[in-house]
């Protein structure tokens, strides 16, 4: 399995602009979860959904943060408008249902200017 | 609320020793425990997972414990090498299914 695929890797923009942020999960998972890593707060659960419906999304941010999950191979993590402090590691991670145990991505590094 | 703490913060150790990292939790209403690593600039890496019922698990060098009632998981790893210099951190998961992560312990093994 090639594991969980998260694109771009790497994300430079600009202040204002839409950023969009893709993942993949292992085939055969049923639970997808984002995270945004920082040094200031560590690793912080964003949204988390169980068969492709948002279970908990009490960690993002602010109405800027939207996902989405149309089906089970594929979710998005949208930021519009982007702000500076925005910047940070954002990891995407699965597993078969949400209390086993859970893989994650390499992430996506976001720098916003 | 459950906060995850790791201690030490980081340790510095020749190659070969035996060493234990420290995850202590605050609330004992956990479902899982879960250790990970992180190499710098790359994503976590799953090393062991102990579910609430168990006491251990060993994977290789490594062996985690697990004590529910006092807040506490402990990671050992025997013989230290070099290449096992990353960023290690705990992850307890609640009856939510929300992983919270522990501060992370960074661990230099030198030859």
């Amino acid at each position: 399995d090639a594991g969980v695929i998260q694109s771009p890797r790497h994300e430079v923009t600009e202040m204002g602009q839409e950023v969009t942020l893709r993942c993949k999960p292992i085939s055969g998972h049923n639970s997808l979860f984002w995270y945004r890593q920082t040094m200031m707060r560590g690793l912080e659960l964003l949204i988390y959904f169980n068969n492709n419906v948002p279970i908990d999304d009490s960690g993002m941010p602010e109405d800027r943060f939207s996902a989405k999950m149309p089906n089970a191979s594929f979710s998005t993590l949208k930021i519009q408008p982007s702000e500076p402090r925005d910047s940070a590691v954002y990891f995407c991670a699965s597993s078969w249902e949400g209390y086993n145990e859970q893989f994650f991505g390499p992430g996506t590094r976001l720098t916003v200017l | 609320k459950q906060e995850v703490t790791q201690i030490p913060a980081a340790l510095s150790v020749p190659e070969g020793e035996n060493l234990v990292l420290n995850c202590s939790f605050t609330d004992s209403a956990i479902y899982n425990l879960q250790w990970f690593r992180q190499d710098p600039g790359k994503g976590l890496t799953s090393l062991l997972l102990i579910q609430s019922s168990q006491r251990e698990q060993t994977s290789g060098r490594l062996n985690a414990s697990l004590d529910k009632s006092s807040g506490r998981s402990t990671l050992y790893i025997a013989a230290s090498q070099p290449g096992d210099s990353a960023t290690y951190l705990c992850a307890v998961r609640t009856n939510t299914d929300k992983l919270i992560f522990g501060t992370g312990t960074r661990l230099q093994v030198f030859p």
